[in-house]
């Protein structure tokens, strides 16, 4: 059973427009939220978190969006930059007692043209 | 501060076999995940170490097994090496706290099994 949800494989926007990455979850107790990109051959890098009693959370181009009536987060890269193009990965946890198992979802090829 | 760092990059090992992978943890944290990657399956979570203690554990079989010094370091082992454990295997870390938070990860090791 798929907790994490990345529904779209790979997207491709054009450099300077706004990227919208989606995510979904169906375990309802999650309540922390993360981002990350990867390279190929590379270990995950953080990009922005977010945590269940927020609904926004903003960092630089990078921001958040969680909606949990839907269980239903996204990110939006505005602008977009070739530079961005990897592999980004949702995952989530449920910060009940010690529990610090993240649970991704498969990721979506972000391709960014110039 | 210097990242989390993982050894060997690369490993070749054959079927029937045991590897062992270590991972340094950023200065101070003292929790670190391991994490499985392959194109199928995508990241799934191995177990977790905290104060030299497993804390948390995934659905893997017996023969993936770990431990955790006490600077925080940690290794990982898999005994009797099959086929699909070839991979790429991912260590985070973070403080710890008992909330839960934000894991860091290393660059990994990919282990290919002949």
């Amino acid at each position: 059973d798929q907790q994490v949800k990345q529904n779209s494989p790979s997207l491709s926007v054009q450099e300077g427009r706004i990227s919208i990455l989606n995510c979904d979850y169906t375990n309802s107790m999650f309540d922390y939220f993360l981002w990350y990109k990867k390279y190929p051959a590379e270990g995950p890098t953080f990009l922005i978190s977010i945590s269940s009693i927020k609904d926004k959370n903003e960092d630089g181009r990078f921001t958040v969006f969680l909606n949990k009536s839907a269980k239903h987060l996204s990110l939006h890269i505005v602008p977009s930059q070739p530079g961005d193009s990897a592999v980004y990965f949702c995952a989530a946890s449920a910060r009940t007692g010690a529990n610090s198992k993240l649970t991704f979802g498969k990721g979506i090829t972000l391709s960014v043209r110039p | 501060k210097a990242g989390v760092t993982q050894t060997p990059r690369y490993l070749i090992k054959t079927r029937g076999q045991q590897v062992t992978l270590s991972c340094s943890p950023i200065s101070g944290h003292r929790s670190v995940s391991w994490y499985q990657q392959t194109p199928g399956q995508g990241l799934q979570f191995l177990f977790e170490y905290f104060s030299e203690t497993q804390r948390n554990k995934g659905n893997f079989p017996g023969r993936f097994s770990g431990r955790q010094f006490s600077n925080s370091r940690s290794e990982m082992n898999v005994s009797t090496l099959e086929l699909g454990d070839s991979a790429l295997y991912l260590c985070a870390s973070s403080s710890g706290r008992p909330s839960g938070e934000t894991q860091y990860f290393g660059p990994g090791t990919r282990l290919l099994v002949l």
